[in-house]
């Protein structure tokens, strides 16, 4: 069982480069999001899906763009990288059973994005 | 907007001790989620336990227990007979529930780092 697969694992950057962050979930879940994790903050909320063909903004959205490309794949891009994104990027699904009642979140391992 | 908090850091306990991690919230809310996730040095998340607000009852999962203060709006993680494997970052976090836009989003704590000393 794969769950949430995300890639790339680690990337460094350079500031004004792009990217893209690759999720896909096997679970048939309908929603999926990305966070991002920082020292101090937690995990915060960049955009999410609730369902295919939808996106929407979360609290930090600013320098990113996503696409749900369909049911099981959401992808995250970096249009222009800056030093204030360098962070752990983690993308997770939610959506079916007792576990889809509560919103509890599975996630993927995590992408390490260092950006110079 | 909703906000959660963990007041601690950092915590530390002796291995088969018992520790509470604390974890508060600020909602309007009535109908909601709390859930604690484990973050190991591996990074992944890893969901510990649930509760569900309506319930009185607070959630156990074999050493895991959580003292559920609805009225102080408070969410503890306690953890009976601490193991070496039990390190790791915790993290609080809730949901509003009914669905909706709502469905799903996670609002998380900025975390406590657990060390378990042998």
């Amino acid at each position: 069982n794969a769950g949430v697969t995300q890639t790339p694992k680690f990337q460094v950057l350079k500031t004004g480069q792009s990217m893209t962050l690759q999720c896909a979930q096997d679970m048939n879940h309908n929603s999926m999001y990305w966070y991002r994790q920082d020292p101090g903050m937690g995990l915060r909320l960049i955009y999410y899906s609730a369902s295919e063909g939808t996106t929407d903004k979360g609290e930090v959205p600013n320098g990113y763009n996503v696409s749900r490309l369909n049911k099981r794949e959401f992808s995250l891009r970096l249009e222009s990288a800056a030093p204030s994104q360098t962070s752990v990027y983690f993308c997770a699904s939610s959506g079916l059973g007792l576990a889809g009642r509560t919103g509890e979140l599975f996630f993927g391992e995590g992408s390490r994005l260092t950006v110079l | 907007a909703q906000t959660v908090t963990q007041s601690q850091p950092e915590m530390s306990v002796q291995e088969a001790e018992t520790v509470t991690l604390s974890c508060t919230y600020d909602t309007s809310e009535s109908d909601y989620y709390l859930f604690w996730y484990k973050q190991p040095p591996s990074r992944q998340m890893i969901l510990v336990i649930r509760q569900e607000a309506y319930k009185q009852q607070n959630a156990t999962e074999n050493r895991f227990s959580v003292n559920f203060q609805k009225a102080a709006k408070s969410f503890s993680l306690k953890i009976s007979d601490s193991q070496l494997g039990d390190a790791a970052m915790y993290f609080c976090a809730y949901r509003k529930g009914a669905g909706g836009t709502s469905y799903g989003k996670l609002t998380f704590g900025q975390g406590t780092i657990l060390t378990v000393h042998p």
